[in-house]
C-alpha cells in the first residue's frame, strides 16, 4: 500500500522564479491538502482539492496555486517567489467523505535564494 | 484562523520516564489528530480522535479528546530514545473544512 509520495524532496530556487512541486496521494485517497512548514513552525494550511477543484484555501497569497489531476495527484505551484517562501512544502492526502483523517508526505524542501 | 497552543513547548525527560502533553484551543473540533515530525521529515500520524471523551491508545501512546471539545492530551509511558521529535496536534472543524496545527511539542529523552 503506496504511502504519500512527493516530489522533489529538495529545490533551490532563486527570487523572483517560479516552482512546481508534485504530490501522489495515499492508494485510495482522493481529497489532497498542501501545507506550508517554516522551521520552528507547525504546518501552515495553503489549500485543499477534491474531484479536480480548490476546495478551501489559507490565507496564502494568489501566487500559490494548484491542481488536481484526474487520477488524484496534484501539484502546488508558486509564482514569483520571495525569500520567505523558504520552506517544508508537505501534501496530505484523506478521504473527502467519512472520518478526517491527513497522512503527510515526506516534503519538499525549498530554498529561496 | 484558529490558534491552537499546546505546551509544553519542549520537555527534556530522563528514559523510562512518563510524559503527557496538550492542545488547546478557542474553537470547538470535531476531530483531533496527534503527529509526530522527525527533522528533515513530514508528520506521522500516531492516533485520531473523533468524538468529545474518546480515549484511544496506540502502544505506549494514549490520547484523549477533550469532554469540551475544546483540548486533547497526549500521553506517552515509559519513553524510550526513538520517541524524541516534535509532537504536533492538528483539529478539524466542519465550518473551515481544514486542519489547524498546534505550535508543536520537543520531546528530548536522555538515555
Amino acid at each position: 500500500d503506496a504511502g504519500v509520495t512527493q516530489s522533489p524532496t529538495h529545490l533551490i530556487k532563486t527570487r523572483g522564479q517560479q516552482v512546481t512541486l508534485r504530490c501522489s496521494p495515499k492508494s485510495g485517497h482522493d481529497t489532497v491538502s498542501w501545507y506550508q512548514q517554516a522551521l520552528g513552525q507547525g504546518p501552515q494550511f495553503i489549500f485543499q482539492y477534491y474531484e479536480e477543484e480548490e476546495r478551501q484555501r489559507g490565507n496564502f497569497p494568489d501566487r500559490f496555486s494548484g491542481h488536481q489531476f484526474p487520477n488524484y495527484s496534484s501539484e502546488l505551484n508558486v509564482n514569483a517567489l520571495l525569500l520567505g517562501d523558504s520552506a517544508l512544502y508537505l501534501c496530505a492526502s484523506s478521504l473527502g467523505v467519512g472520518k478526517k483523517t491527513q497522512y503527510f508526505g515526506p516534503g519538499t524542501r525549498l530554498l529561496v535564494l | 484562523g484558529q490558534q491552537l497552543n499546546q505546551s509544553p513547548q519542549s520537555m527534556f525527560i530522563q528514559e523510562g520516564e512518563d510524559v503527557s502533553m496538550n492542545c488547546t484551543s478557542s474553537s470547538i473540533f470535531n476531530t483531533w489528530l496527534w503527529y509526530k515530525q522527525e527533522p528533515g521529515e513530514g508528520p506521522v500520524l500516531l492516533i485520531a480522535l473523533y468524538k468529545a471523551g474518546e480515549l484511544t491508545s496506540n502502544g505506549r501512546l494514549t490520547a484523549q479528546f477533550g469532554i469540551t471539545r475544546k483540548d486533547s492530551f497526549l500521553n506517552i509511558s515509559a519513553s524510550i530514545p526513538s520517541d524524541v521529535g516534535i509532537y504536533f496536534c492538528a483539529g478539524h472543524t466542519n465550518t473551515g473544512n481544514q486542519f489547524y496545527f498546534g505550535t508543536g511539542t520537543s520531546l528530548t529523552v536522555i538515555p
